[in-house]
């Protein structure tokens, strides 16, 4: 029962355009959520998290957006840079103590 | 201050072989974690350790045994095996689970192939 889910396992952008990445969750229980970047042959680094009280969350090129009734998350990046191009991961929480639930990860390719 | 280390980066086992991947992290954190990536799967959790002298399992932990030696470090261990053991394995580390605002600090991750 995949609880987290990123449809879409590929997005390719120019540079400087917009990239967004989408997130659905199953479980209306999840009130953290966190976006990790991955290059390839390192371990994943964290990006931007958002708390379920909020909707909104921004950090320099980074806003993350929450919809708890449509229980989905998007990730915006703008503009979008080639050094951008990396996996990214949405993770959930439910509750302080539990563990991260992860999606599959979308590959964002930011062409120059 | 390198964070989350790892060893070995690579190997290679037969079927059968054991070995013990090692993670130490350098940042006082209280929880450690370690998580397997297969394509198109995402990173799923075998096991974690909340504080010193704790593990628990994860959402895959069959085949698998945890140590955690001490607050730096937490091993994980294969006893014999298998060629579904075939992934990428990243330690991670986090000030404290209980913390709702936890943040996960990861390794740069081994590759294991068992033929």
């Amino acid at each position: 029962d995949q609880q987290v889910k990123q449809n879409s396992p590929s997005l390719s952008v120019q540079e400087g355009r917009i990239s967004i990445l989408n997130c659905d969750y199953t479980n209306s229980m999840f009130d953290y959520f966190l976006w990790y970047k991955k290059y390839p042959a390192e371990g994943p680094t964290f990006l931007i998290s958002i708390s379920s009280i909020k909707d909104k969350n921004e950090d320099g090129r980074f806003t993350v957006f929450l919809n708890k009734s449509a229980k989905h998350l998007s990730l915006h990046i703008v503009p979008s840079q080639p050094g951008d191009s990396a996996v990214y991961f949405c993770a959930a929480r439910i509750t302080s103590g539990s563990r991260l639930t992860f999606g599959e990860g979308t590959q964002l390719t930011v062409n120059p | 201050n390198a964070g989350v280390t790892q060893t070995p980066k690579f190997q290679v086992l037969k079927t059968g072989q054991s070995m013990t991947l090692q993670c130490a992290q350098d940042m006082n954190h209280n929880s450690m974690y370690w998580y397997r990536q297969d394509p198109g799967m995402g990173l799923r959790l075998i096991y974690y350790s909340a504080s010193e002298g704790t593990t628990d399992k994860g959402e895959v932990p069959n085949g698998y045994n945890v140590s955690r030696l001490n607050k730096r470090e937490f091993s994980l261990r294969l006893e014999s095996a298998a060629p579904s053991q075939t992934s990428v394995y990243f330690c991670a580390s986090s000030e404290a689970i209980w913390q709702l605002t936890d943040t996960q600090y990861f390794g740069p991750g081994t590759r294991l192939t068992v033929l």
